[in-house]
């Protein structure tokens, strides 16, 4: 069975901060994909970034960036100067590749709280 | 833009109603989902659905069936509502694995309340 663990429940941090948000997983598969969303208060799930297994290398994308190793199975979301547009539940999501139309095991949501 | 359109945002029902919550999406995907969101409990699997009259039962199906007889509408039906289903209830659709898998299109949810 697939499960996601992000530890933290809740992150409070001041504008300019920089956060990390945890993300650790467990699979039997091989080839597998992990994702990060952002759900705002508006409510809808926004995706931000997938990596397949096979792919370990991080990435950047503006203030965002993702450290993926799988030598301890976590995929971990770093946003730097964080501002209080940032304010939203982070999940963390773990996908099977070729099986069950690839549905998705999520975490139970990081809530970050970004004040000013 | 690429849209999953879920009918209500907010619906409120009575216990023992027979509740249905539609989704459309004009992506053509073929994979569909249906999750429902608790504080502290992250998203759970209802159903998902990954062609036209197929279905396969989530990690919490029980109270709950599904309808997908077009590619684009994937309908969740609560038989007779409950006041432990009041929840988020949120569509989401993808396109395969096999090919360029994206993850997850979202819908805005369903905020369901059964009094």
């Amino acid at each position: 069975a697939q499960k996601v663990t992000q530890a933290q429940t809740e992150i409070s941090v001041v504008e300019k901060e920089d956060v990390t948000l945890d993300c650790v997983y467990e699979t039997r598969d091989t080839t597998y994909y992990l994702f990060w969303y952002k759900q705002p208060p508006s409510g809808e799930l926004v995706f931000l970034i997938r990596r397949n297994s096979f792919d370990e290398q991080n990435e950047i994308s503006g203030r965002y960036s993702w450290n993926f190793q799988k030598s301890t199975s976590s995929f971990n979301f770093t946003i730097t100067a964080s501002q209080v547009v940032d304010s939203a539940v982070y999940f963390c999501a773990l996908s099977e590749a070729y099986t069950n139309a690839g549905k998705s095991t999520f975490g139970d949501g990081t809530t970050l709280t970004v004040k000013p | 833009d690429v849209k999953v359109t879920q009918s209500s945002r907010y619906l409120v029902k009575r216990t023992g109603e027979k509740v249905f919550l539609e989704c459309v999406q004009d992506m053509d995907h073929e994979n569909m989902f249906w999750y429902r969101q608790d504080p502290g409990l992250g998203l759970r699997l209802i159903y998902f659905s990954y062609d036209v009259k197929m279905k396969e039962k989530g990690d919490i199906p029980e109270g709950y069936s599904v309808s997908r007889e077009k590619k684009e509408r994937f309908s969740l039906i609560l038989e007779s509502a409950s006041t432990n289903q009041t929840s988020m209830y949120l569509c989401a659709s993808s396109s395969p694995p096999q090919g360029a898998f994206y993850g997850y299109t979202f819908g805005s949810g369903t905020r369901l309340t059964v009094v």
